[in-house]
């Protein structure tokens, strides 16, 4: 079963604080691509970063940082010093290479994040 | 500008009304996709189209159709045989070769009552 699993519903946080977003998926396939996309209120999804099956390094960009971890079939994203603008829902997706030509996304539930002043 | 436009933004219709939403792109994109969103839930696939004159169903097309007869346009007919049309609609493209990120528009929130 290919499936994308984020358990976290919604989290509260006050400005400046650090905050993870857990991820966990499933699938078969040896090769895969993991996303995170983020959905201000304005309600587009705005793309955030994409992670092959074969790179486990983790990533950073600015107060974003993504961990990358094959053993636990986990790709946790986590914001430093958390700011107003950050209040999303963020959607992890997985992308099995058994989905065939039309590159189908399997999507998390989000997580809604409300970060206060 | 360069970019996907969903219009209207917010769409109401009556119960038994079929209606089509507009998803319009200039990123010369050849793949785009149809998805459905319901409150604290994820994205769910409708339909796709790799190309022009082709298109896919996805894991929830009944009561929806479409049409690709431009590689910028791609509209999603939601027709009185869906029985809880109400959802948020998104509309992504994707770039042809390995760039396996999809490209979302603003969306369409349809209110049926």
């Amino acid at each position: 079963a290919q499936k994308v699993t984020q358990a976290q519903t919604e989290i509260s946080v006050v400005e400046k604080e650090d905050v993870t977003l857990d991820c966990v998926y499933e699938t078969r396939d040896t090769t895969y691509y993991l996303f995170w996309y983020k959905q201000p209120p304005s309600g587009e999804l705005v793309f955030l970063i994409r992670r092959n099956s074969f790179d486990e390094q983790n990533e950073i960009s600015g107060r974003y940082s993504w961990n990358f971890q094959k053993s636990t079939s986990s790709f946790n994203f986590t914001i430093t010093a958390s700011q107003v603008v950050d209040s999303a829902v963020y959607f992890c997706a997985l992308r099995p290479t058994r989905s065939g030509g039309y590159n189908k996304l399997i999507f998390g539930a989000g997580t809604r994040l409300a970060v206060h002043p | 500008d360069g970019g996907i436009t969903q219009s209207p933004k917010y769409l109401f219709r009556k119960e038994g009304q079929n209606v089509t939403l507009s998803c319009e792109q200039n990123l010369n994109h050849d793949a785009m996709y149809w998805y459905r969103q319901d409150p604290g839930q994820g994205l769910r696939l409708i339909y796709y189209s790799q190309i022009v004159n082709d298109f896919q169903k996805g894991d929830i097309a009944e009561g929806y159709s479409v049409s690709r007869e431009k590689k910028e346009s791609f509209p999603l007919t939601v027709t009185s045989a869906q029985k809880n049309p109400t959802a948020f609609y998104l509309c992504a493209t994707r770039p042809t070769g390995d760039s396996y990120e999809q490209y979302f528009g603003p969306g369409t929130r349809l209110t049926v009552t």
